[in-house]
């Protein structure tokens, strides 16, 4: 069965630092997304990305955040100038042609931000 | 904006037993999501719904969409079952998933 895959799966970083986390979505799927869960509350939406543009955004997706799709294949979430609260589980996902189409989820990557 | 309510936040069964969990939302929505986590944390995809009822082995998803309301049951409870278990909402125009805080189920042998 096809899979999202992500990499890597645990990151440890210094405050301050930039970080790229990255996801390969299904070959065949159009709508990309990235979700987070800090330990012990909600999954959170953070970003879609649909036809080489975001599509939508919530409130946590500032200008610290950003995603590109550099190939054919990758997709990739940096943040940069980290910060301790930005510690936590970030999913990537994808979807065929939108929500309704079912979604699958990589594995996670779990950051740590020291 | 999408509030997502499940109950119970924790549930204990010995094995055999069937098991309930309940989503409630609040707006409508293209699409209701169930979804299972496990200790590692990867999220699994275990149905998609719009209307009526999906079955797949033991597990069974329902939604009634005038009351804003699915369950997810399942029969013949074991161990391996034993994972969070989250409701996630799609807007009627967005494809965004609002997500729920999740039941964590642990089934006794």
């Amino acid at each position: 069965e096809p899979e999202v895959t992500q990499t890597p799966s645990h990151q440890v970083t210094q405050m301050g630092q930039e970080v790229i986390l990255r996801c390969v979505p299904i070959s065949n799927h159009l709508y990309f997304y990235w979700y987070r869960q800090i330990l012990g509350q909600k999954v959170e939406f953070l970003v879609s990305f649909y036809n080489n543009e975001i599509s939508e955004k919530s409130e946590i997706f500032d200008d610290q955040f950003s995603v590109e799709r550099p190939d054919g294949s990758n997709f990739t979430l940096k943040i940069r100038s980290t910060k301790l609260e930005d510690s936590a589980m970030y999913f990537c996902a994808s979807s065929e042609a939108g929500s309704v189409y079912g979604y699958t989820f990589g594995s996670g990557t779990r950051l740590t931000v020291v | 904006k999408n509030e997502v309510e499940q109950s119970p936040q924790n549930l204990t069964a010995q094995e055999g037993e069937f098991i309930t969990i309940n989503c409630s939302y609040s707006v409508g929505i293209s699409a209701l999501h169930w979804l299972q986590q496990h200790p590692g944390g990867g999220i699994v995809s275990l149905f998609m719904l719009s209307s009526g009822k999906k079955k797949h082995g033991r597990l069974i998803a329902t939604i009634n969409i005038q009351e804003k309301h699915s369950s997810l049951h399942i029969t013949a409870s074991h161990p391996r079952d034993s994972a969070v278990y989250i409701c996630a909402v799609s807007g009627e125009y967005g494809n965004k998933l609002v997500f729920g805080a999740g039941t964590i189920l642990r089934v006794k042998s």
